[in-house]
This record gives C-alpha cells, sequence and structure tokens, in this order.
C-alpha cells in the first residue's frame, strides 16, 4: 500500500458544480497536509495547507483533514474553467526540511 | 526576482549518455530538492537537501547523484542515463515552512 493514494480521475464538471477531491493515508505521523494545483506543462504551486486536523477555508477552496479516518479533501465552490488543472494532495512528518509524500494527483476539467 | 529556475528547458539523450540538470534558487532558502514526474506515478522524490552541505535520498534515488554546490545550487546528475530515466525533472526549494515548496518550471528529459 501506498504512503498516501489518490484517484487520478480525470473528472469532468460543468461550471458552477461543486467539486470534492480526495486522498486517503496510511502514515500517523503525518502533520501537515497540502494542496498543490498544477497547470499543464507548469510546476506545482502550494494551494493551501493544514497543520493536524480542521478545515480551513480560503475564498472559494475548503480543505478538511480527518487523521482518525486518515483521510483529507480539498472542495472548489462554484467550479471556473481557471481551475482546471491537476490537483495534488501532499504529506509531511515535519516542517522544515523535511520530504513531502505527494498522491497521484487527481486531473479536473471544469466546461463553460 | 526569478524564484527557482531550471536548465535545460528539453533534453534528448542517448542510452549511456551523461547529463547534469542545474536548479537555483533566489529565496535564501534553506532546503532543495529533486523530483521526477511520470504519468500515473505522481511526484517522486529522488533527492533532497535539508541544508548546504547535506543530501539525502528520496524514494527513487537510483541512477541519480546530486550536489549543493552552495545554498542557491543543487544540481541532478545522471551518470549512465537509461529509458526509464524518460521523464519530467523539477527541482524545489523550501524555507522554514519547509511545507510550502517552491517548483521551478522543470527539465523535460527523454533518454532514446
Amino acid at each position: 500500500q501506498k504512503e498516501v493514494e489518490q484517484d487520478p480521475g480525470p473528472l469532468s464538471v460543468p461550471e458552477g458544480a461543486i467539486v470534492s477531491l480526495n486522498c486517503t493515508y496510511s502514515n500517523s505521523a503525518f502533520q501537515y497536509f497540502m494542496w498543490y494545483r498544477q497547470y499543464s506543462r507548469k510546476g506545482p504551486e502550494l494551494l493551501m495547507y493544514t497543520y493536524s486536523s480542521g478545515n480551513k477555508e480560503d475564498g472559494r477552496f475548503t480543505a478538511q483533514v480527518d487523521k482518525s479516518s486518515k483521510y483529507i479533501s480539498l472542495f472548489i465552490r462554484d467550479s471556473q474553467p481557471s481551475d482546471s488543472a491537476t490537483y495534488l494532495c501532499a504529506m509531511s512528518a515535519g516542517q522544515a526540511g523535511t520530504a513531502l509524500i505527494f498522491g497521484k494527483g487527481t486531473t479536473l476539467s471544469v466546461s463553460s | 526576482n526569478a524564484g527557482v529556475t531550471q536548465t535545460p528547458k528539453f533534453q534528448v539523450l542517448k542510452t549511456g549518455q551523461s547529463m547534469t540538470l542545474q536548479c537555483a534558487q533566489d529565496m535564501n532558502h534553506n532546503s532543495m530538492y529533486w523530483y521526477r514526474q511520470d504519468p500515473g506515478m505522481g511526484l517522486r522524490l529522488i533527492y533532497y537537501s535539508a541544508s548546504e552541505g547535506t543530501t539525502d535520498k528520496g524514494e527513487v534515488p537510483n541512477g541519480y547523484n546530486v550536489s549543493r554546490l552552495n545554498k542557491r545550487e543543487f544540481s541532478l546528475r545522471l551518470e549512465s542515463a537509461a529509458p526509464s530515466q524518460t521523464s519530467v525533472y523539477f527541482c524545489a526549494s523550501s524555507g522554514i515552512r519547509g511545507f510550502e515548496q517552491y517548483f521551478g518550471p522543470g527539465t523535460r528529459l527523454t533518454v532514446t
């Protein structure tokens, strides 16, 4: 079993839809949970992060972490064509100088 | 402020040839990383350097060597390229918030 599992999709939704992206993990030591967004032929960029359990909201994006279930989610409200990208979850046990473990990424396409 | 830069952007090698991928960052970050990204496999860590003078193996280090030349620069060397090393290579760096990694634009390498 990989440390981080993520359904690669692809996921296609109409503009305005609510999108739910998910990852599961097996390592209880993970404390930092991140979502990176990667546009085609570009490097990933950090979208949101959460420390330990709980929810975090940033505009149309909400990140949730349930450590008891080892499950994290990213919700996108009112999805836009500009949200079309690959979303990668990533996790880390520590902070500075610690390697991240990435999921395989979910490719999202939002049609207008 | 260029962020993370990588050279070259594209490269084609024949099996057995060697090459060095260069990476530099101008954000005064302590930590630097090399990843490879393959279809269906996500981002996998090859090597990382938590601070100047140190390097550690990641998930897929075989066939690669690295050099942390100074605080700004971190190079990845393929001594004898193999077709299995055909991939997109990303360099990244991070500061105190290690989970916030900044990625370069990537190098697309094909080994024939």
